[in-house]
């Protein structure tokens, strides 16, 4: 069973530039989220995508962020004119579809290191 | 907004010794997850509890989830140096049932 997967592990960019992040979630499985997770800092939410659909964007900075997860292909977390404070793990994570929404496991993928010179 | 708080924050014990570790909030969660996370790895999913109240084992692992749904904790008998890692809980929130609120984690070291 292929479990999610990131592309690139790790990312090098400098101020300005855009970075494109990939995630494939697990076969079967119809839900992407996308996590950010800062230096000495926990986990935190981003968006969360169904096929075509941004569900909950709720976590997403206002600005130079955004994320798509199209019919044919991996989900895209893209950030445009990185900054410093970019720099960070972001994970993505997927989950079945459920009929039962208080039962929402998810499984991450090994995450894209981001480092914004 | 929706908070996990994780303790003790990080915990260095020798092999053969027990621990708990606790993840509590004022919110109740639909569900709480655990997840393991090694340095350079995402987390990886060890349990899901929902009932509250429910007790889940996992061979030296033994999670519980509180009556009120608002606290979890993980209790490990018998560490060993592979248990060493970061131990995240992650609530599911009730409201939309998608979005996972994480706690900062607790980072355990096990001494041979």
């Amino acid at each position: 069973n292929a479990g999610v997967m990131q592309n690139p592990r790790h990312l090098v960019r400098r101020r300005g530039q855009e970075a494109r992040l990939r995630c494939s979630p697990m076969k079967g499985h119809s839900h992407v989220y996308w996590y950010r997770q800062l230096p000495e800092e926990g986990l935190k939410f981003m968006v969360y995508l169904q096929k075509e659909n941004i569900i909950d964007e709720s976590g997403m900075p206002k600005e130079r962020f955004s994320a798509e997860f199209p019919k044919e292909g991996p989900s895209i977390l893209r950030i445009q004119q990185v900054v410093r404070g970019d720099s960070a793990a972001y994970f993505c994570a997927s989950s079945p579809p459920s009929p039962k929404r208080d039962y929402n496991e998810q499984f991450f993928g090994p995450g894209t290191r981001l480092t914004v010179l | 907004t929706q908070l996990l708080e994780q303790s003790p924050q990080f915990l260095s014990i020798q092999e053969g010794e027990n621990l708990t570790v606790y993840c509590n909030s004022s919110s109740v969660f639909s569900s709480l997850q655990w997840y393991r996370q090694e340095p350079g790895e995402g987390p990886v999913l060890l349990v899901t509890v929902v009932t509250g109240g429910e007790v889940k084992k996992l061979k030296r692992l033994t999670f519980q989830f509180g009556d009120a749904r608002k606290d979890s904790s993980l209790h490990i008998t018998a560490a060993q140096p592979g248990d060493t890692g970061l131990y995240l809980c992650a609530g599911a929130d009730e409201t939309s049932g998608s979005r996972l609120t994480f706690g900062e984690g607790t980072q355990l070291t096990v001494n041979p």
